[in-house]
């Protein structure tokens, strides 16, 4: 069975600094990994996503991930962070047989300081 | 893109009523749905399957008698809490995925925020 871990439960970082957020997986061929942001209250929102080809995948927002097989990671990074982009980051694992059926890692809480 | 309506948003009830909540794909077609629970500030738990015209998988722990769960279309599901309790109340999500190839990824309603006094 898949898993996920996102070492970091909260992240602060200043406005219009870069941002990493840390994610790895356990799996054992290659995975489908995503990135997801909520809002408070709200649903789900995919920022990217990654299933094969280019390991370095861009999302919606500025975000961008990397998917390092060695390293059973796929961090979520943006150059400059926006006060709008203060939410909770979900990163999440599925099979390469079954993409609808996810694993969520605990999330990440950025906030960011003007 | 595609979107998956959640309804209600919120509901507020009291102990011993059914709740039921809808999820909607608006603009594609669902073969599989996804219910999920969220505690306040963790993860998504996921409760169950739900395929349309079968009978819906649960997650371990997940008690099917409570959680009723009904997939009749191919763009609809329904999660019904049964004799709901206080401690039922929190943050059901579900999500929805299309035919095709096995990498359609999931899409999510907006979630119900679900409280029982």
């Amino acid at each position: 069975a898949q898993s996920v871990t996102q070492p970091d439960i909260h992240i602060t970082v200043s406005e219009g600094a870069s941002l990493e957020l840390r994610c790895n997986y356990s799996y054992g061929a290659t995975p489908y990994l995503f990135w997801y942001v909520q809002s408070p209250g709200q649903g789900l929102q995919l920022l990217l996503k990654y299933f094969s080809g280019d390991t370095l995948v861009q999302g919606i927002k500025g975000f961008e991930a990397e998917f390092k097989r060695s390293q059973s990671s796929f961090n979520l990074r943006k150059p400059s962070v926006h006060w709008s982009d203060a939410a909770e980051y979900f990163c999440a694992v599925a099979s390469n047989t079954n993409a609808g059926k996810s694993t969520f890692g605990d999330g990440t809480t950025l906030t960011v300081k003007p | 893109g595609a979107v998956v309506s959640q309804h209600p948003s919120r509901v507020i009830c009291k102990s011993g009523t059914s709740v039921k909540i809808e999820c909607r794909s608006l603009d594609f077609q669902a073969t599989t749905m996804f219910w999920y629970r969220q505690f306040p500030k963790q993860s998504l738990m996921l409760m169950a399957t739900s395929n349309e015209g079968s009978k819906a998988t649960y997650e371990q722990g997940v008690e099917k008698d409570k959680f009723l769960i009904n997939h009749a279309s191919l763009t609809l599901s329904t999660l019904t809490v049964t004799s709901a309790h206080p401690e039922d109340s929190s943050f059901y999500i579900c999500s929805a995925t299309g035919t095709g190839s096995p990498d359609q990824p999931q899409h999510f309603g907006d979630g119900t925020r679900l409280s029982i006094l």
